[in-house]
């Protein structure tokens, strides 16, 4: 079965700074999707990458797929106090089902 | 954008009682959604799929009695805890996708059970 590693686990930078989080597949990826969540509460969808090398990106979220589509980085431009919360990456196939990372937790210290 | 409402958003029950979860794609079709449970610090493990008109499809160790959903119009779908238990205090979120055959893929606000 799929497996998605995501690192680093948490992450506490200072607002202004440049980060930037992993998401590792022990398969070949269909679609990679990122989403963010505030503890107890939905997942917001942020961006989804199907193609090998395809970057995307939303205001200050970066998002990229390795050409070989089984690693992805998501990228944060000059953090803000609103970029904290957890990112999670999640694999997806035609079936639409979804298998996710553990989260990477971040916190942006004004 | 596309919205999901899940309700209630938080709901404590005795144990033994059931409790039913509603899903609903406010602004578009959704022809498939998937159910998700995550506990506290946990990623979200997908428990079901279930599609309009037809039977949900449960992932491997989840009880089909005990998580029962229906998919009953392309606008909602339901989940019921049957006889609850304290350990399936949980927070269940569902997702949607529509039927516009783009692969995005949009999540509730979640709901949070709690079984005494």
């Amino acid at each position: 079965s799929q497996e998605l590693e995501q690192s680093p686990q948490s992450l506490i930078v200072q607002e202004g700074k440049n980060l930037t989080i992993n998401c590792t597949s022990s398969k070949t990826l269909y679609g990679l999707y990122w989403y963010k969540q505030k503890y107890g509460e939905g997942l917001i969808f942020l961006m989804m990458l199907q193609k090998g090398g395809e970057e995307k990106s939303h205001e200050k979220i970066t998002a990229k797929l390795d050409e070989k589509k089984q690693q992805s980085s998501l990228h944060i431009t000059a953090s803000q106090p609103s970029h904290a919360g957890i990112y999670l990456c999640g694999a997806g196939g035609y079936t639409g089902k979804l298998i996710f990372g553990q989260g990477t937790t971040l916190q942006v210290k004004p | 954008g596309a919205v999901v409402s899940q309700h209630p958003s938080w709901v404590i029950c005795k144990s033994g009682t059931s409790v039913k979860i509603e899903c609903r794609s406010l602004d578009f079709q959704a022809t498939t959604m998937f159910w998700y449970r995550q506990f506290p610090k946990q990623s979200l493990m997908l428990m079901a799929t279930s599609n309009e008109g037809s039977k949900a499809t449960y992932e491997q160790g989840v009880e089909k009695d005990k998580f029962l959903i229906n998919h009953a119009s392309l606008t909602l779908s339901t989940l019921t805890v049957t006889s609850a238990h304290p350990e399936d205090s949980s927070f269940y979120i569902c997702s949607a996708r529509g039927a516009s055959g783009d692969y995005e893929q949009y999540f509730g606000p979640g709901t949070r059970l709690t079984v005494t």
